[in-house]
């Protein structure tokens, strides 16, 4: 089982909300991600890091904000939340410590609608 | 452009026969390519890597082929259970362990 927890798993809230998605992992990983995905539509990478204070935006365009200050903790924040961000979101991990196969971890994902 | 195309359809099979899914890829030329299992309102787990100078992998009943000259994959379940039913995701690697994803076929056995 994956040590990767993200909190709210559901969360429904009007536009113009700000919220902040929790993601953290007790595996000591380096390399942490963030993905967006519509239900039968593949995962999209919007935000990534490969270590504390590193941050970059992933393949797919996204309004949302992230931070790593600290290894274990990668939140991401929606300053005001519009009905288009509706969604699932996934928070990963990977990192050499652990899965020799680069395997990434997910957590079980926090689907939010915005109404 | 750079996609990863998986069976869109679902794919129905009887138990203890062998799943066949495909996973096609263009304008990528991975280290790497990974497969995983998505249950319904959940993460996806990883099942298997296969690297560019590998042919073949096994684990268990899962086997997985790459050719990097087509850029595809197969992924194979063999002697298929109700519980291997989910969606299989394919993740080709874009570069510093970052993946891009196909959209999954969902996989459906029947006993």
């Amino acid at each position: 089982e994956a040590d990767i927890y993200q909190t709210p798993r559901y969360l429904v809230i009007g536009t113009g909300k700000k919220i902040t998605l929790e993601c953290s992992q007790t595996m000591g990983h380096d390399k942490m991600y963030w993905y967006q995905q519509d239900p039968g539509m593949e995962l999209h990478l919007i935000h990534y890091s490969y270590g504390v204070n590193s941050t970059e935006k992933g393949d797919l365009s996204s309004e949302s904000t992230v931070s790593r200050i600290r290894t274990e903790h990668f939140p991401l924040t929606l300053e005001s939340a519009r009905p288009s961000h509706t969604s699932q979101y996934l928070c990963a991990s990977s990192g050499a410590d652990r899965g020799r196969n680069n395997e990434q971890f997910f957590g079980p994902g926090t689907r939010l609608t915005v109404l | 452009s750079q996609k990863i195309e998986q069976n869109s359809e679902a794919l129905n099979i009887q138990e203890g026969k062998t799943a066949t899914l495909t996973c096609n890829y263009t304008n990528y030329s991975p280290a790497y390519l990974q497969w995983y299992r998505q249950d319904p309102g959940r993460g996806p787990v990883f099942l298997l890597l296969i690297r560019e100078n590998e042919k073949e992998k096994r684990k268990e009943r899962l086997k997985v082929t790459f050719d990097t000259t087509l850029k595809q994959s197969l992924f194979h379940i063999t002697a298929s259970q109700p519980a291997d039913s989910a969606t299989y995701l394919c993740g080709v690697n874009t570069g510093f362990q970052k993946l891009v994803f196909g959209t999954g076929t969902r996989l459906l056995v029947s006993p």
